[in-house]
């Protein structure tokens, strides 16, 4: 049968809302973790990392969550702007394996 | 800026050609990656070169071939590609194998 491509999911919001993007990863082993973020036409661009011995970390205007009890992690956006509009990836490696990337989420800001 | 660069960011190519995808990092990294990224489809891994030396390969079909002359260069050979392989290319670098990884801006790819 035809493959079909996965349904991205899709985070609207209103410029100066907070905005939350969320993951969940399956390898308990991991120890470290990224956000990127890819606008339309570009290439990720990394946002903030984490390793697995804290559990938040802070960053302008981002701040990362994680949750190493249920294998979660989010991305929080502050006073979210129009800019901000992209498709977020969060990644994360164990040791020095290669990152494995999840689907990634389409953050939407309206003025 | 990344630190990273890609060449061509467009290329359509018919099937029986024979193109090149060219990335250069400025980093000082070890090791290069290339990736697939397809509409709605995670990023696919396709090939880990640290110190230049070929670590990881995906599954990847032969006609693609990679090539990494050194540690700040690194290319996709394409030959007698197939519509299906129309993607986003991406090449990114690290300081070492795993960890956090730069990338280029991509090469649009169109097969025809």
């Amino acid at each position: 049968g035809e493959s079909v491509g996965l349904h991205l999911p899709t985070l609207s919001v209103q410029e100066g809302d907070n905005s939350i993007i969320n993951c969940a990863y399956s390898n308990s082993a991991s120890d470290y973790f990224i956000w990127y973020k890819q606008e339309s036409g570009k290439g990720p661009q990394f946002i903030i990392d984490i390793r697995s011995n804290m559990d938040k970390r802070q960053g302008q205007r981002v701040t990362v969550l994680l949750n190493k009890t249920v294998k979660h992690l989010s991305l929080q956006i502050a006073a979210t702007q129009p800019g901000d509009s992209a498709v977020y990836f969060c990644a994360e490696a164990s040791g020095y394996s290669t990152l494995t990337f999840g689907k990634g989420t389409m953050l939407l800001v309206s003025p | 800026e990344t630190g990273v660069t890609q060449t061509p960011r467009h290329l359509v190519m018919g099937m029986t050609n024979k193109k090149s995808l060219k990335c250069e990092q400025h980093l000082g990294h070890n090791a290069m990656y290339w990736y697939k990224q397809s509409a709605k489809k995670p990023l696919e891994l396709m090939f880990v070169y640290s110190l230049e030396e070929r670590v990881e390969n995906n599954s990847v079909p032969s006609r693609f071939s990679p090539e990494c002359p050194n540690s700040s260069h690194l290319f996709l050979h394409l030959h007698t590609l197939q519509p299906e392989d129309s993607a986003l290319y991406l090449c990114a670098s690290s300081g070492t194998e795993g960890g956090r990884q730069f990338f280029g801006p991509g090469t649009r790819l169109t097969v025809l």
